[in-house]
């Protein structure tokens, strides 16, 4: 079965750092671009970030350019996103998601989502 | 710039049809896109990837009853045979000069 499982979200002060996961299965990770999107309570979809099969072509948010990091260890079929100087904005439920299209640096449709994990920024 | 713009809501009943739109922004109408259906509490869930020429590829166990189709820069799902589980909201994405997401559209059947 293709699953992404997301973790590492969690209650945080604003200013402070937090690093989510996202461990992949059922599918030949190294192949495919990821990305992360988030959506805030009661709001919409937002891209954050994506990243290509080989870390070779990376895209961010212009809300979170300068600010979060994306990578990937294909080794361990995982999927990260290092969030730094969090704001209360960046409260959301952050989701996983697999490109549709193999092998290739440009991004493409999402095929496979995870169930999210949320991240809280307050005091 | 890149936008997709939806209809915030739409409604029909139980066992009708309804189309659903997305408009790409003036200079895309050539774009592909992918639909999205988020019901309640869950996370997303991939529909199908539509391009310009009407032609998509839907995503595995996704039921006859949806199916695509486009006319210039909109681009239409349609669910058929409404049924209760298909209340949700439907987001469109595309992809090119950045990654973008319509706005969603709630859909309530009646």
């Amino acid at each position: 079965e293709v699953q992404l499982v997301e973790s590492g979200g969690g209650l945080v002060q604003p200013g402070r750092s937090l690093r989510l996961s996202c461990a992949a299965s059922g599918f030949t990770f190294d192949d495919y671009a990821m990305h992360w999107v988030r959506q805030a309570p009661g709001k919409g979809l937002e891209w954050v970030s994506g990243i290509s099969w080989n870390s070779g072509s990376i895209g961010y948010a212009d809300s979170v350019k300068g600010r979060f990091t994306i990578s990937r260890d294909n080794a361990k079929n995982s999927l990260y996103l290092q969030m730094n100087s969090l704001r209360a904005e960046d409260t959301a439920l952050y989701y996983c998601a697999k490109d549709i299209t193999a092998g290739t640096i440009v991004f493409d449709a999402f095929d496979i989502w995870g169930q999210g994990t949320m991240v809280t920024v307050s005091s | 710039q890149l936008v997709l713009t939806q209809s915030p809501s739409a409604s029909a009943s139980l066992g009708a049809s309804v189309k659903l739109t997305c408009t790409l922004s003036s200079g895309h109408s050539s774009y592909a896109i992918a639909w999205h259906q988020q019901q309640p509490e869950k996370g997303p869930r991939y529909l199908m990837k539509l391009n310009s020429d009407g032609s998509h590829s839907k995503g595995d166990g996704i039921p006859d009853r949806f199916s695509g189709s486009s006319s210039g820069a909109e681009r239409y799902l349609t669910i058929s045979s409404l049924q209760s589980e298909d209340e949700a909201d439907y987001y469109c994405q595309t992809w090119g000069t950045g990654m973008v997401f319509g706005g969603g559209t709630k859909l309530t059947v009646l």
